[in-house]
């Protein structure tokens, strides 16, 4: 069983739509949350870290259920400079250096 | 640019050869992290320094693999007798100490083709 699972997409959705995205994770001793963003053929950029209580920034609200362990990000009025891959990333716990990356969900903002 | 490097960009060898890539990470930050991506994947975790002790290795870090932080700052990775099964992008992050959750920042990869 993978660390991360995430629904790969392609999720294909017009400018200004709502869209969601989930990810799994099995270690219930991480502690540490995040999505990055990733451009075609680039290196992954940090989006936003995602805390217990939940947290928005701009157009974007993550969430973190720790009973279920599940995590999800919400994209509001989608722009076409949203398309990516978006990863969803947990730490393995007590061990403090290792960061698991899903494969990542592929989303095309279409004019 | 204040970032975190990596040299060389694009790496394309011949399979047996060694290859060695370098990063160096956002001055102030004292860890410094390895992964591997392959198409279509997320990146998968090789190796994780704290200054120059290297405190943790992936069993995908097989022996042909070798990574180094001297003197705390840069780091080299090196792989022996490549192979084809090697061609990926190679990714450095580094993140400071003090950060509460662990955030990692990367560089731009150096890509390898193995022929």
């Amino acid at each position: 069983r993978k660390e991360v699972e995430q629904d790969p997409g392609p999720f294909n959705v017009p400018e200004g739509a709502t869209v969601a995205f989930n990810c799994t994770y099995s270690n219930s001793a991480s502690q540490s949350f995040f999505w990055y963003r990733q451009d075609c053929r680039k290196e992954p950029k940090l989006l936003m870290s995602v805390y217990s209580s939940g947290n928005e920034d701009g157009r974007f609200t993550a969430q973190l259920n720790r009973a279920s362990q599940y995590i999800s990000l919400l994209i509001r009025d989608s722009k076409l400079s949203d398309s990516a891959t978006y990863l969803c990333v947990v730490n393995a716990g007590s061990t403090l250096g290792r960061l698991y990356f899903g494969r990542g969900t592929q989303l095309t903002v279409w004019p | 640019d204040t970032g975190v490097s990596q040299n060389p960009r694009h790496k394309i060898t011949k399979r047996g050869q060694n290859v060695t890539f370098r990063c160096d990470p956002i001055s102030e930050h004292n860890r410094l992290y390895w992964y591997r991506q392959t198409l279509g994947q997320g990146p998968e975790f090789l190796t994780y320094f704290q200054n120059e002790a290297q405190l943790e290795k992936s069993r995908l870090l097989s022996d042909r693999f070798s990574a180094e932080r001297p003197k705390g700052s840069f780091s080299t990775l090196e792989i022996q007798r490549t192979e084809q099964g090697d061609s990926a992008m190679y990714l450095c992050a580094s993140s400071p100490e003090r950060g509460a959750y662990n955030e990692q920042f990367f560089g731009p990869g150096t890509r390898l083709t193995v022929l």
